[in-house]
């Protein structure tokens, strides 16, 4: 088992321009969650989704979208990135609450 | 709403020292309990969790962590510090209504000393 992988690692964006995450799970979990980490804030819940189809917003959803059209995979998008969303961003999905983490991307918005 | 209280951002401790640290948190109904930890560059590993049952609950590498109901808490602890130990520690709680949401504290990171 893979666990929870994540696509890219890295990556470099300039204000303005866009560009899509991608996390899948291959444990059949239902529920899956993006989140963000900045020194000091811990992690802060960005979106999640409940199972194939639903999504619903968590504590810092300004400016990021989500979708999880299979149930494997969940996808975060940025429509026009800013500076402020220069941050290391986690995948996770969870089972009877435990939940298991991605590797992380780390993205840098100039 | 649920919150979670990591006393200490940073902690410092010999090798072959305690370990000890703190989390409490806000909810009276008592919640599903997790301690993860993540090394340099890597993603958040479980730890231990509390669900129900045993208040004292050992996890992995030596760690363990008491819940006590009373004060709120859910305490790490490790009796002997080992080099390996230097990471980030999160405790986290469940979200309250029965959600899988969990609500993570801000972190601990423990850097051990030679």
């Amino acid at each position: 088992n893979a666990g929870v992988t994540q696509t890219p690692k890295f990556r470099v964006l300039k204000t303005g321009q866009s560009m899509t995450l991608l996390c899948a799970q291959d444990m059949n979990h239902e529920y899956m969650y993006w989140y963000r980490q900045d020194p000091g804030m811990g992690l802060r819940l960005i979106h999640y989704s409940v199972g194939e189809g639903t999504t619903a917003k968590g504590e810092v959803p300004d400016g990021y979208n989500v979708s999880r059209l299979k149930k494997q995979n969940f996808l975060l998008g940025l429509e026009s990135a800013a500076p402020s969303q220069t941050s290391v961003y986690f995948c996770a999905s969870s089972y009877y609450k435990e939940q298991f983490f991605g590797p992380g991307t780390r993205l840098t918005v100039l | 709403a649920q919150s979670v209280t990591q006393l200490g951002s940073h902690v410092s401790v010999s090798e072959g020292a305690l370990v000890l640290l703190r989390c409490n948190y806000s909810s009276s109904v008592p919640p599903y309990l997790f301690w993860y930890v993540q090394y340099p560059n890597q993603g958040l590993q479980l730890l231990l969790k509390y669900t129900t049952g045993a208040t004292l609950v050992k996890g992995i590498n030596g760690f363990e962590a008491e819940f006590k109901k009373s004060e709120t808490s859910f305490h790490l602890t490790k009796p002997s510090a080992h080099m390996s130990d230097a990471a980030e520690y999160f405790c986290a709680v469940t979200s309250t209504g029965g959600s899988e949401k969990l609500v993570f504290g801000k972190g601990t990171k423990l850097t051990v000393n030679p």
